[in-house]
């Protein structure tokens, strides 16, 4: 079964700090990979996500993410945090070419940032 | 931009209450889920559903649940008799196909109901 996993629960920065968040996921075949941000009292958002091609994405508020094969993890860094950036973050997986896949969420990782 | 609307945002009712969450995935979509989060706990998914019919669901999803489309808008997840244990943030979520190809697998997800069960 697919899986996804955080490692870092709570990670607590100061601004202008870098950031990465690990994510792992366990399957074998071709997924698309996604990760999503949940602001405090909203609803989720897609921060940006890997279907195919170059390997290293970049997604909206200055966030990126790597997928390396390899090692089945899509980690996701952002050079310079800002308190704005305070927030709970899910990696997600979904099996491509599955017509109606389901998201398999990680447990997320929450982001404190102090100013 | 459109986007998935869900009503209502929060609601409250007593054990083994019947409750509807209403949902409305963005117009041109053809999938359909629900997804719930448990305060403190990650996202799960509930179920899918595409043309018409159920697709996939989870263990959670069991008889006290449902899913309709009763119209060519709304997308509903009813849930018969309620336990203390459905206390969670129910969110819906909707994603497109292409013509011609495979579907994008990009779902779009609404800001989610909040249901309390007492």
């Amino acid at each position: 079964a697919q899986s996804v996993s955080q490692h870092n629960h709570h990670v607590i920065l100061s601004e202008a700090a870098s950031l990465e968040l690990g994510c792992n996921y366990s399957y074998g075949g071709t997924v698309n990979l996604f990760w999503y941000v949940q602001y405090p009292g909203q609803h989720l958002q897609l921060l940006l996500k890997y279907f195919s091609g170059d390997p290293l994405v970049k997604g909206i508020k200055g966030f990126e993410a790597e997928f390396i094969k390899s090692k089945f993890s899509f980690n996701l860094r952002k050079p310079s945090v800002q308190w704005s950036d305070t927030a709970e973050y899910f990696c997600a997986v979904n099996v491509r070419y599955s017509s109606a896949s389901k998201i398999i969420f990680g447990s997320g990782t929450r982001l404190s940032i102090r100013p | 931009e459109p986007e998935v609307t869900q009503t209502p945002s929060h609601q409250v009712t007593q054990m083994g209450q019947e409750v509807i969450l209403r949902c409305v995935p963005i117009s041109n979509h053809l999938y359909f889920y629900w997804y719930r989060q448990i305060l403190g706990q990650k996202v799960e998914f509930l179920v899918s559903f595409y043309n018409n019919e159920i697709s996939e669901k989870s263990e959670i999803f069991d008889d006290q649940f449902s899913v309709e489309r009763p119209d060519g808008s709304n997308f509903t997840l009813k849930i018969r008799s309620t336990k203390l244990e459905d206390s969670a943030m129910y969110f819906c979520a909707s994603k497109s196909r292409l013509a011609g190809g495979p579907p994008p697998d990009t779902q779009y997800f609404g800001p989610g109901t909040r249901l309390t069960v007492l």
